[in-house]
């Protein structure tokens, strides 16, 4: 069966560390994958997309990978910040289907 | 530039009674997208629009909920009668086209409870 998981429910990290969030999926092909930050009570805001064909993608403290191989993704926040704190969710573009979104990761950046 | 404004923020209904969601995209964003989001999980596509058109609505249950754009740009999403488990957070979105490459851009998402 198709399934996306995310590491676990939620993830306690050290200000100024790098966190590292995974994105793994089953029985799809998808021609890109985008991550989006939810904070509480609001809806998801994207940050980065990155394609099948594209191993590694930056924007600012954000880093993200895309091993088809391995059918993951990770993304990663570098010298993370109390404000980083958020649910973040992978989604994928399944080819001939339409997105599907995982579980999402809830990160706590501590201070 | 204003985003995706959807009402009622918020909704309380008891079970069997009619519900409407609204939805208004940002100008000019000719896709509409409505999910379904669970505490804890990832939004579910409901149904997506290409302008009037709905292109996709396989995971829209459509023994209880109907959805419509009028004239392309405004959307409402209905269900009746409500069932307890439809509880959740009924998000819109929209993008620019329908090219799936397009960000989507969410609004704030209208949190129903059936009791």
């Amino acid at each position: 069966s198709q399934k996306i998981e995310q590491n676990s429910e939620a993830l306690n990290i050290q200000e100024g560390k790098t966190a590292t969030l995974t994105c793994n999926y089953t029985n799809y092909s998808p021609a890109y994958l985008q991550w989006y930050r939810q904070d509480p009570g609001r809806g998801p805001v994207f940050l980065l997309l990155i394609r099948e064909n594209e191993k590694e993608k930056r924007k600012e403290r954000l880093k993200v990978t895309f091993d088809t191989t391995l059918k993951q993704s990770l993304f990663h926040i570098t010298a993370s910040q109390p404000a980083d704190s958020a649910t973040y969710l992978c989604a994928l573009y399944n080819y001939g289907q339409n997105f599907v979104f995982g579980p999402g990761t809830r990160l706590s950046v501590l201070p | 530039e204003a985003g995706v404004v959807q009402s009622p923020r918020y909704k309380i209904i008891e079970k069997k009674q009619p519900v409407a969601f609204w939805c208004n995209p940002i100008s000019g964003h000719n896709t509409l997208y409505w999910y379904l989001q669970n505490l804890g999980q990832g939004p579910e596509l409901l149904i997506r629009y290409e302008n009037e058109e709905a292109v996709d609505d396989s995971q829209l249950p459509k023994d209880r909920f109907s959805a419509e754009r009028l004239k392309g740009v405004d959307s409402t999403l209905k269900i009746q009668p409500a069932e307890l488990g439809d509880s959740a957070v009924y998000l819109c979105a929209s993008s620019l086209g329908p090219n799936l490459y397009n960000e989507q851009f969410f609004g704030p998402g209208t949190r129903l409870t059936v009791l």
